[in-house]
């Protein structure tokens, strides 16, 4: 059964802290490996994707990883911000025949950052 | 990147009532679109995939007679809660599928039915 777990459920972290987010993933065949970040009452905005072949890939302050033999992936956060306060989904697309993707969504971690 | 918007965004209505939502793909076309149900502290429920042209594929659970999706155009797609009850209330979420098969997400519909 294709799954995505993710943990911890929910963190709080003082502002100007790092975290680091994990994802595990059983997903066959895989095709990639996106982080959303949403905020309350927003649809996801794509952080990183990554396909097979990579292990690494950032922007900004936002530092993934992905271990395609463990199936685990992680999303660093550095220097955390008030705005950095949302959930964190991790997404797996699983390949199918018909040459489209279908989404494999995580329960996202709910990120709380206080001042 | 590509920009999918959603209308309106927050509704209440009576129940009883049907509900219109519309997602539109702005900068691209987009043959496949997606309805995603969200519940609070929970993550997105995929609902079914809207193909311009043809029927709707609904998700194992989802009545298609209570939530009618048409995508008329390769911009638009409709999603359409008929006779709302308090229980569907919930965040509605679409996406469009680009040409490189990346889904863009709206930024969502808050239903509430009273």
């Amino acid at each position: 059964k294709n799954q995505v777990e993710q943990s911890p459920q929910s963190l709080i972290i003082l502002e100007g802290k790092n975290c680091t987010l994990q994802c595990n993933y059983t997903v066959s065949p895989f095709s990639n490996l996106r982080w959303y970040k949403q905020d309350t009452g927003r649809g996801p905005v794509s952080l990183t994707i990554m396909t097979f072949s990579e292990n690494t890939k950032s922007n900004g302050r936002y530092t993934a990883t992905l271990d395609a033999d463990t199936k685990q992936s992680s999303l660093h956060i550095t220097a955390s911000q008030l705005s950095d306060s949302a959930s964190y989904i991790c997404v797996v697309s699983a390949g199918f025949s018909g040459g489209y993707n279908k989404l494999i969504f995580g329960a996202g971690t709910r990120l709380a950052v206080h001042p | 990147g590509a920009v999918v918007s959603q209308h309106p965004s927050r509704v209440i209505c009576k129940s009883g009532t049907s509900v219109k939502i519309e997602c539109r793909s702005l900068d691209f076309q987009a043959t496949t679109m997606f309805w995603y149900r969200q519940f609070p502290k929970q993550s997105l429920m995929l609902m079914a995939t809207s193909n311009e042209g043809s029927k709707a594929t609904y998700e194992q659970g989802v009545e298609k007679d209570k939530f009618l999706i048409n995508h008329a155009s390769l911009t638009l797609s409709t999603l359409t809660v008929t006779s709302a009850h308090p229980e569907d209330s919930s965040f509605y979420i679409c996406s469009a599928r680009d040409n490189t098969d990346t889904q863009y997400f709206g930024p969502g519909t808050r239903l509430t039915v009273l």
